[in-house]
């Protein structure tokens, strides 16, 4: 089974803090995605990588950063978070080019006061 | 481009009842279309997914989708309800990418 992990299941910041949220997948996948999900708005895509030290920016890219410096992990970074950065944050994984279903890790839910 | 529209935000059914969550897509395209389900504190899960196969798709837990390309339409159903399934469920469609829209979803209430 895909399995995609998330550093933190739940992360409390304060505003102005730098915050890394870490997301690993085990499969090899190529495509690795976070998104953040708000009640009534979905997921909506920050950024997302198809390949070691690539990215693309997502819908909603403003107010982040990521890293993908190995296959296997791809990190969420807020440089300076901000109290409307509170959220559900998703990680997800999928494998190849084409249509692929995306694997999800269990999200961290963060706070920002 | 791409988007998807869940009618209902939120759905109650009785234990043994038909579930039937609606999803329309909007696509310039033929779609690649995707049911995922969470549960509470939880992330996505796969339920099934469409692409250009068999219009009718059956995925886990007893749910199916029909794609219906005459009302651009994706909806999941299940015969009979049951309590476990009380979750959010989110449609999703993608293009010929990686690019993959979400619905704004729908929970699922189940009733004993």
């Amino acid at each position: 089974d895909v399995k995609v992990t998330q550093s933190s299941r739940y992360l409390v910041k304060r505003t102005g803090e730098k915050v890394f949220l870490e997301c690993v997948q085990d499969m090899d996948h190529e495509n690795m995605f976070w998104y953040r999900q708000d009640p009534g708005l979905g997921l909506r895509l920050i950024y997302f990588s198809y390949d070691v030290k690539m990215k693309e920016k997502g819908d909603i890219p403003e107010g982040y950063s990521v890293s993908r410096e190995k296959k296997e992990r791809f990190s969420l970074i807020l440089e300076s978070a901000s109290t409307n950065q509170t959220s559900m944050y998703l990680c997800a994984s999928s494998f190849g080019s084409g249509i692929k279903a995306q694997y999800f890790g269990p999200g961290t839910r963060l706070t920002v006061l | 481009a791409q988007s998807v529209t869940q009618l209902g935000s939120h759905v109650s059914v009785s234990e043994g009842a038909l579930v039937l969550l609606r999803c329309n897509y909007s696509s310039s395209v033929p779609p690649y279309l995707f049911w995922y389900v969470q549960y509470p504190n939880q992330g996505l899960q796969l339920l099934l997914k469409y692409t250009s196969a068999a219009t009718l798709v059956k995925g886990i837990n007893g749910f199916e989708a029909e794609f219906k390309k005459s009302e651009t339409s994706f909806h999941l159903t299940k015969p009979s309800a049951h309590m476990s399934d009380a979750a959010e469920y989110f449609c999703a469609v993608t293009p010929n990418n990686n690019d993959m829209r979400f619905g704004a979803g729908t929970r699922l209430t189940v009733k004993p």
